[in-house]
């Protein structure tokens, strides 16, 4: 199973609310990240956790918190989103933060922020 | 700073025509390539990986090629049918410990017609 599943499939929040992204694996990665891509443009890298401790933030704002309760699960924690926050957020993971490790991606979350 | 480069940005052809889809990066000191296709508002679906020591790789129609003196990668499609439509990415992984990080060109909107 190369699967790497994501939810919801389409989120609409205001500036004001707090909302997740969830994103799950089965194939024992260890592991996972997280990327925003706006239309047109390739994905850009916000976090990277590798065995569920953060090792790379690319100075991402603190209103998206990244959090990986165990090995298979990261979530990503939105609060006080502005309008140009939206985006497709798209996770990946893959065995190792290695170079030789290949990443498989999820079908994304489209975010629109009101 | 790596910079990645895809030429055409846009492509549109005919069902049945080879085609050629190039990639360029600016430092040769990458640990592999790779080529993603993206289907609009979707996720990224891994086509090809292809190490440093590696000339090319092939998948079924595909063919990815990669000079890394020259800072080259190609990825030939053959017989391309209307279901290949897609935006063609492809990504760099630096050598190194920040090996995790994809350096993403712009990526080829490919249209084939019926």
């Amino acid at each position: 199973d190369t699967e790497v599943t994501q939810t919801p499939k389409h989120l609409v929040m205001g500036m004001t609310n707090k909302k997740s992204l969830k994103c799950e694996q089965h194939m024992g990665h260890r592991a996972m990240y997280w990327y925003k891509q706006k239309a047109k443009k390739p994905p850009e890298l916000m976090f990277v956790y590798s065995y569920e401790k953060l090792s790379i933030n690319e100075s991402v704002p603190s209103r998206f918190s990244p959090e990986c309760p165990n090995s298979s699960l990261l979530n990503l924690h939105l609060h006080a989103l502005q309008p140009e926050d939206s985006a497709l957020y798209l996770c990946a993971s893959s065995q190792g933060v290695l170079a030789g490790y290949e990443q498989y991606f999820g079908p994304g979350t489209r975010l629109t922020v009101t | 700073k790596q910079e990645v480069t895809q030429i055409p940005a846009a492509l549109s052809v005919p069902e049945g025509e080879n085609l050629v889809l190039n990639c360029s990066f600016t430092d040769s000191a990458i640990y592999n390539l790779q080529w993603f296709r993206q289907d609009p508002g979707k996720g990224l679906t891994s086509l090809l990986l292809i190490q440093s020591s590696q000339r090319e790789q092939t998948s079924g129609r595909l063919n990815a090629s990669l000079d890394k003196s020259s800072g080259r990668s190609t990825l030939y499609i053959a017989a391309s049918q209307p279901g290949d439509s897609a935006t063609y990415l492809c990504a760099v992984r630096p050598t190194g410990t920040s090996g995790s990080r994809l350096t993403f060109g712009e990526g080829t909107q490919l249209t084939v017609n019926p």
